[in-house]
């Protein structure tokens, strides 16, 4: 099984492009989830979707947008990029009923994002 | 909101025991996850409480204290592999569908 797969691993965009960063994953998860990290820190929730047609707002959405179309995809469109915008995204997903779950994130490799 | 606290920097030498805290403040607490990551690459789950109480897998051991809103990840036997960041994560929200990362320790593990 592939698992979650992000696509490019490594970009470099000029301040005021755009881009989408692409997520699928095959194990059929209903949620799925788009972080940030920066060097030394923590990971920031920036969306998440809870299935096809429904997403919400996270920790530092701003700058950014998400679509779910089907279960298997999660683009991150970057709108109007910022050297702020400079950081590791990794999607992930997970399979969660109401209340139940094992806890676990599956994680893609992630993406390098570098705004100059 | 959310906000988890964990140490930022741990060292301990091989064969030692090591524990890493974790305290939260949350709405809709579902569960503690905790996740290892070495340098480049990506989060890896270790384990998983929604129960107050000690769950082992292996030479890895994490806690709950629901009532403290603290939880703690034990490593045993450490070995040099094990030196790499360790994150907290709480799963909460309405519904659980929510899970919000702490700002992770740094485990070296020298020879």
């Amino acid at each position: 099984n592939a698992g979650v797969t992000q696509t490019p691993k490594f970009r470099i965009l000029k301040i005021g492009q755009s881009m989408t960063l692409q997520c699928a994953q095959d194990m059929n998860h209903n949620y799925m989830y788009w972080y940030r990290q920066d060097p030394g820190m923590g990971l920031k929730l920036i969306y998440y979707s809870v299935g096809a047609g429904i997403t919400d707002k996270g920790e530092v959405p701003n700058g950014y947008n998400v679509s779910r179309s089907t279960t298997e995809d999660f683009p991150l469109r970057l709108e109007l990029a910022a050297p702020s915008q400079t950081s590791v995204y990794f999607c992930a997903s997970s399979y969660t009923t109401r209340g139940l779950g094992t806890g676990e994130l599956f994680f893609g490799e992630g993406s390098r994002l570098t705004v100059l | 909101g959310q906000s988890l606290e964990q140490p930022s920097e741990v060292t301990a030498v091989e064969g030692a025991i090591v524990q890493i805290n974790c305290t939260y403040q949350t709405s809709g607490f579902y569960g503690l996850s905790w996740y290892q990551q070495h340098d480049g690459g990506a989060p890896t789950f270790l384990s998983y409480n929604a129960l107050d109480g000690l769950e082992e897998t292996g030479r890895f051991s994490s806690f709950l204290s629901r009532s403290d809103s603290y939880g703690y990840l034990l490593l045993q036997e450490l070995q040099m592999k094990d030196s790499a960041s360790y994150f907290c994560a709480v799963r909460g929200g309405t519904y659980g569908q929510n899970f919000v990362f702490g700002p992770g320790t740094r485990l070296s593990v020298l020879p």
